[in-house]
């Protein structure tokens, strides 16, 4: 159980062009979805909390306009980056929380989507 | 403000001996602590996580981790490593007083087990 699946698991896009990863959990709801990017070599750094049905909450110096997040069901939410660059390249991890937000809860992750921008 | 700190970047063991990664943290409140594997390209796995009681925590692949409330530590631990085990190990934190916060990770410690 608590499996969290991203798509794609790799994408090559041209800069100037947008790209969408989505993120699923397969077999639980999740009213909270986290985004993290990670760089090689170095720990996640949080995003974006996207909650279903409201606007997702950006961690300080994350353009919202260029991340753009949607969490329309308790099952998806999905991630475009907007008029991607090169700088824009990076492994982008979703996770999902099992539970009402409690710190007890536990975050289940995806496999990742590795973005490479020409 | 909480915050993790895994000393060490990098461990290396032979295969069949004990490991020990390492995990210090900073809270105001009570520590909840939760420990993530990464394999390479992949996301995180869950390993175990210590909410309270026993401060030995048994998880997942033979893994456990002791909590240490004098020494603010949760110390990752496995009786004899397998090659399998190489990887990238991080630990997190969450703060009990703060509801609905996300995590604070470490900075990973990779492991390499040599055969």
């Amino acid at each position: 159980g608590a499996v969290v699946s991203q798509h794609p698991s790799w994408v090559i896009c041209k800069s100037g062009t947008s790209v969408k990863i989505e993120c699923r959990s397969l077999d639980f709801q999740a009213t909270t979805m986290f985004w993290y990017r990670q760089f090689p070599k170095q720990s996640l750094m949080l995003m974006a909390t996207s909650n279903e049905g409201s606007k997702a909450t950006y961690e300080q110096g994350v353009e919202k306009d260029k991340f753009l997040i949607n969490h329309a069901s308790l099952t998806l939410s999905t991630l475009t980056v907007t008029s991607a660059h090169p700088e824009d390249s990076s492994f982008y991890i979703c996770s999902a929380r099992i539970g009402t937000g409690a710190p007890t809860d536990t975050q289940y992750f995806g496999p990742g989507t590795r973005l490479t921008v020409l | 403000a909480q915050s993790v700190a895994q000393p060490e970047d990098q461990v290396n063991v032979a295969e069949g001996n004990p490991l020990t990664v390492k995990c210090t943290y900073s809270v105001s409140g009570n520590p909840y602590l939760f420990w993530y594997v990464q394999y390479p390209n992949r996301g995180l796995q869950f390993l175990l996580k210590y909410i309270t009681g026993d401060n030995l925590v048994k998880g997942s692949y033979g893994f456990e981790a002791e909590f240490n409330k004098s020494q603010t530590s949760f110390h990752l631990k496995k009786p004899s490593a397998l090659v399998s085990d190489s990887a990238l190990y991080f630990c997190a934190v969450r703060d009990a007083w703060n509801y609905g916060q996300n995590f604070v990770f470490g900075p990973g410690t990779r492991l390499s087990v040599l055969p």
